[in-house]
Formats: structure tokens, sequence, C-alpha cells
């Protein structure tokens, strides 16, 4: 059974970098046709799609957090990662990460299967 | 403001027959297949429903799901106190090199 684990700190300062990993475990981040992604939902507010990476390191990232999100893998770890950079208290939220199945027949499709559990990060000084 | 449309909330009795409904455009829905979400509170989301109205191994067939244009609906049949929770849809939308669009979620509660 695939499982995701986020991890990182939980509290950031405002203008610091978020940074936060996922490690797959139960199956290979290396699998074709999967993508690795970020999902994030604010505290009582709905899910926002963070970005989105290939195991050759191709990504797609969401147009209003593009300037300053990175998304990296490392396959040797089975890990995926996620930095956010000038974090504000608007940046507070859970912070998901899944696996993604992405492609494209008469249309894109796409889903999100396995999920983390979560983690919340909070933006404070 | 999110760009997929959803009512913000939904309601029905048990065993009753409700639907979500969930809005696009041309460049998302009217392009690509949809996806529904169920939120327990405080878990996960889980995948209900993918590529319109297919439905994972393990979800009951009391969910469904259709896509027509620009819009989408999920329903839900025989509706169940443990189907409380929030609901999401979600496409891919073709715009700006693509991206991962959802809708603000439905809370649905049984009465």
């Amino acid at each position: 059974q695939l499982q995701l684990q986020e991890s990182g700190p939980g509290l950031v300062k405002p203008s610091e970098t978020l940074s936060l990993t996922c490690t797959v475990s139960g199956g290979s981040i290396s699998s074709s046709s999967y993508y690795w992604g970020w999902i994030r939902q604010p505290p009582g507010k709905g899910l926002e799609w963070i970005g989105s990476i290939y195991y050759s390191g191709s990504t797609y990232y969401n147009p209003s957090l593009k300037s300053r999100v990175t998304i990296s893998v490392d396959t040797s770890k089975n890990q995926f990662s996620l930095k956010l950079s000038s974090v504000t208290a608007a940046d507070t939220a859970v912070y998901y990460c899944a696996r993604h199945l992405l492609g494209y027949s008469y249309g894109y499709f796409h889903y999100f299967d396995y999920w983390g559990q979560g983690t919340l990060v909070t933006v404070s000084s | 403001q999110s760009v997929l449309t959803q009512p913000p909330s939904a309601s029905g009795t048990p065993g009753q027959r409700v639907t979500i409904s969930c809005s696009g455009s041309s460049s998302n829905i009217g392009s690509n297949t949809v996806n529904w979400y169920q939120q327990l509170p405080g878990t996960a989301p889980k995948l209900l429903i993918y590529s319109n109205n297919q439905r994972p191994s393990g979800v009951p067939d009391r969910f469904s799901g259709s896509k027509s244009g620009t819009s989408a609906s999920l329903a839900i049949s025989g509706l169940q106190s443990e189907d409380e929770a929030d609901y999401y849809c979600a496409a891919w939308d073709d715009s700006l090199n693509g991206q991962v669009v959802f809708g603000g979620g439905t809370k649905l509660t049984v009465l």
C-alpha cells in the first residue's frame, strides 16, 4: 500500500522560506505516468494546488505561487520536497503531498489518488 | 475566488438523493475531465470520482459523477450520516501552461 508522509517545521517566521519533504513508501517515486504534488488548505478554507513534479524533474506550478515555489525530487531517497519563499501569514495552512496521475487523451485527465495525512505550517514571528 | 464554482452548502435527510454542482469554463471542465474529493472532518481529502464518472475501488456506487459542457455534478443517493463532509471538484485548466484548479468546496450536512 502506497503511503506518503510530510515532514518539516511546523512554525516558520514571516519572510523566511517554508521547507517540507514528502517521503513515499510502498512504491517507487520513479513510477511512470505519475507526478507528485503539493496541495495546501488554509484553516477553514478550501484546497489550493501548489505544484507537481515528475521523477525526471519536470514541473507544473500554480501560476499564482510560481515566483515563490520550488519543488524538487530525490529519487534515491524516494522523496520530493517543497520550498516556498518569502512567506506571510497567508501561507499558514495544512500542506498535503499526494500522488498525481496526469495524462492526456482527448483532453487532460488527472487526479490525486494517494494523500499524506497533512502537516500544519504556521507562519508567525 | 475559486476557478470552479460550487455551492457552499448542501443538505439532505438520510435516504435522500442530493446533488452538488461544479461550474467551470471551456479551459477546464469544458476540455478536461473532472474529479471529486470527499474530505471528512480533520482528515485528508479522498478521491471519490475521477474521469468524470469513474469510482475508485472501494467507493460505494451510491456516489456518481456526470459532466455536461462546462459543468459537472456529484450525486449521492441513499444519503447516510457518514456522508457528512466537504466535497471538492477539480479539473485541469489549460490556461497559463496548465494548472490544477479546485472548486471552493461544498459542505454537505445530513439532517
